[in-house]
C-alpha cells in the first residue's frame, strides 16, 4: 500500500524567506501527487499537483514542486514566504485508476514570523 | 473549481447521539467522498458515496457507524452515529468534479464535531 510521510511537523520562517517542506511517498511505481493547504477552520485547497511531464509544477499563490523519482520525494518550495501562508500543508498521493481516493500525510504546520 | 457547502460547520454533541451532516455541491458530480481528520492527525477516507449506489467503506469503518445517503448528484450526508468522545473530528465532504482519473478532489470547510 501506499503511504506518504512529510517529516516536518512544524517549521518556522521568516516573512520573506524561502521556503521548503518536504514530502516523501511509498509506491511501487509513480503516483499522482498533491499539495494541499488548509488555513484555520478552513477545509483543504489545492495548491498544485503533478500527474506526469514536466517534474516541476507551478501552483497557485506562488509555490511549486518538484517531483524526484529517485528520491520518490514532492518537495514544495516558495521563494519568499508571506506572512499570509501560515497555515497547515499536507502532502498526498493518488494512484492511477484510483486517483480519486487519495492517502494523505500528517502535515507540516508552517509559522510565519515578521 | 466547484462551491461545496457542508453543514452544520460546527457542533458540541453528547455522547450515545448520532449527527448528520450534510454537503451540497453546486454542480453535479459523479464521486463524493467523506474524511475524518482527528484531532493533530492527517485525513482519513471513510467512504465513496456514488449516486444510485450503496457507499464503499474504507477498511476500520463501517455502515452501521457511519451511514451515508446520496440521493443525487449534488447532495450527500453523512451520520456519525452513537457517538463517543472518539469521533470528535473534523468531518469533510470532498468531491471529484470532471470524474475523470486526473481529476483532483475539492473539499468544503469541514464540520468541527466535539463530542462529550
Amino acid at each position: 500500500a501506499q503511504s506518504v510521510t512529510q517529516p516536518d511537523i512544524h517549521i518556522t520562517v521568516s516573512e520573506g524567506a524561502s521556503l521548503e517542506l518536504r514530502c516523501n511517498y511509498s509506491y511501487g511505481a509513480t503516483p499522482y501527487l498533491f499539495w494541499y493547504v488548509q488555513s484555520p477552520g478552513q477545509g483543504l485547497q489545492l495548491l498544485l499537483k503533478y500527474f506526469s511531464g514536466d517534474t516541476l509544477v507551478q501552483g497557485i499563490k506562488g509555490f511549486e514542486a518538484e517531483f524526484k523519482r529517485s528520491q520518490s520525494s514532492f518537495n514544495l518550495r516558495k521563494p519568499s514566504v508571506h506572512w499570509s501562508d501560515a497555515a497547515e500543508y499536507f502532502c498526498a498521493v493518488g494512484i492511477p485508476g484510483t486517483a480519486s481516493k487519495l492517502t494523505f500525510g500528517t502535515g507540516t504546520r508552517l509559522q510565519v514570523t515578521l | 473549481s466547484a462551491v461545496i457547502s457542508q453543514k452544520p460547520s460546527r457542533d458540541i454533541c453528547q455522547r450515545g447521539t448520532s449527527l448528520t451532516i450534510q454537503c451540497q455541491v453546486d454542480s453535479q458530480v459523479t464521486m463524493m467522498f467523506w474524511y475524518r481528520q482527528q484531532p493533530g492527525q492527517s485525513l482519513t477516507l471513510i467512504a465513496t458515496a456514488n449516486q444510485g449506489s450503496e457507499a464503499t467503506y474504507e477498511s476500520g469503518f463501517v455502515i452501521d457507524k457511519f451511514p451515508i445517503s446520496r440521493p443525487n448528484l449534488t447532495f450527500s450526508t453523512l451520520t456519525v452515529s452513537n457517538m463517543s468522545p472518539e469521533d470528535s473530528s473534523i468531518y469533510l465532504c470532498s468531491v471529484d468534479i470532471s470524474g475523470t482519473e486526473n481529476s483532483p478532489l475539492h473539499f468544503g470547510n469541514g464540520t468541527r464535531l466535539t463530542v462529550t
